[in-house]
C-alpha cells in the first residue's frame, strides 16, 4: 500500500531543544516537501527537495534544517532557533518536481511546546 | 512575492444550498489545484486546471479556472454534511513551487 508515512503524530519540544519529524515514502517520488500549517490557516512551505542530495529553501526556512540522503526519506529538524515551533508539519510529494502534478500528503506531526 | 488571497475564510450554509470559494492570484498561474482537508485530516487533492477559461465537472462540485489565469473558483450544488471541511486553492509560481490560498473552511447543517 503505497503512501507517505510521517511520525510521530504528536512530538513535544523542550525549550533550547532540537526534534527530527520523520517523513518516509514508498511512492517512488522524486519530489518531497514540507510545510507548516498554523490553526485556521493555509500550509506555507519550509523546504522541498526535487532530487536525492539536494533541497531548496522555502518561504519559511528560518530554524529548520532538512536533509536527502535517500529518495523516500525526507526529514525535518526543528531547531531550537524556531521561536514559535507550534503547529501541524505536513510532509508531500511528487512524482516529479515540475509543479504540474498532485501533491500527496501525508497524516501530519503536532508539534507543541511544553 | 507572489499571493493567492481566497474568500470567504468561512462558509456555514444550511444543508442542500450552494456554496462557492473564490482563489485570486496577484501574478498569473501556470495551473491552479484544489485540495479538500478533513478536520484533524490531511489535504486530499481534488482536481488541477491547466487552460485559460477551463472548466472541469466532478459530480457537484464545479472547478473553473479565469480567462487571465488569476483567479478560480470552486463551486458546490446542493451541500452535504459529507462536503464539512476546509478547501484550499493552489497556485504554481515560476519556480514551480505550490502557493497555497489560506482555505475556505465549510460547515454544512444538517
Amino acid at each position: 500500500d503505497g503512501g507517505i508515512t510521517q511520525s510521530p503524530k504528536y512530538l513535544f519540544r523542550k525549550e533550547g531543544q532540537n526534534v527530527t519529524l520523520s517523513c518516509e515514502q514508498n511512492l517512488n517520488h522524486d519530489a518531497m516537501y514540507w510545510y507548516r500549517q498554523d490553526p485556521g490557516q493555509g500550509l506555507r512551505l519550509i523546504y522541498y527537495s526535487q532530487i536525492v542530495n539536494d533541497f531548496q529553501k522555502g518561504d519559511i526556512a528560518e530554524g529548520y534544517s532538512v536533509s536527502r540522503e535517500k529518495k523516500e526519506s525526507f526529514p525535518l529538524t526543528v531547531t531550537s532557533a524556531q521561536k514559535n515551533p507550534t503547529a501541524f508539519y505536513l510532509c508531500a510529494s511528487t512524482a516529479t518536481g515540475n509543479g504540474n502534478q498532485p501533491q500527496h500528503f501525508g497524516d501530519g506531526t503536532r508539534l507543541s511546546i511544553l | 512575492g507572489q499571493q493567492v488571497m481566497q474568500i470567504p475564510q468561512y462558509q456555514h450554509v444550511q444543508e442542500g444550498e450552494d456554496f462557492t470559494t473564490y482563489c485570486n492570484s496577484s501574478t498569473t498561474l501556470s495551473n491552479i489545484q484544489w485540495y479538500k482537508q478533513r478536520p484533524g485530516g490531511h489535504p486530499v487533492f481534488l482536481i488541477q486546471l491547466v487552460k485559460s477559461g477551463e472548466v472541469k465537472k466532478q459530480k457537484r462540485l464545479t472547478f473553473q479556472f479565469g480567462e487571465a489565469k488569476k483567479n478560480s473558483s470552486l463551486h458546490i450544488t446542493a451541500t452535504q454534511t459529507t462536503d464539512v471541511g476546509t478547501y484550499f486553492c493552489a497556485g504554481m509560481d515560476s519556480s514551480y513551487k505550490l502557493i497555497f490560498g489560506s482555505g475556505t473552511r465549510l460547515l454544512v447543517r444538517p
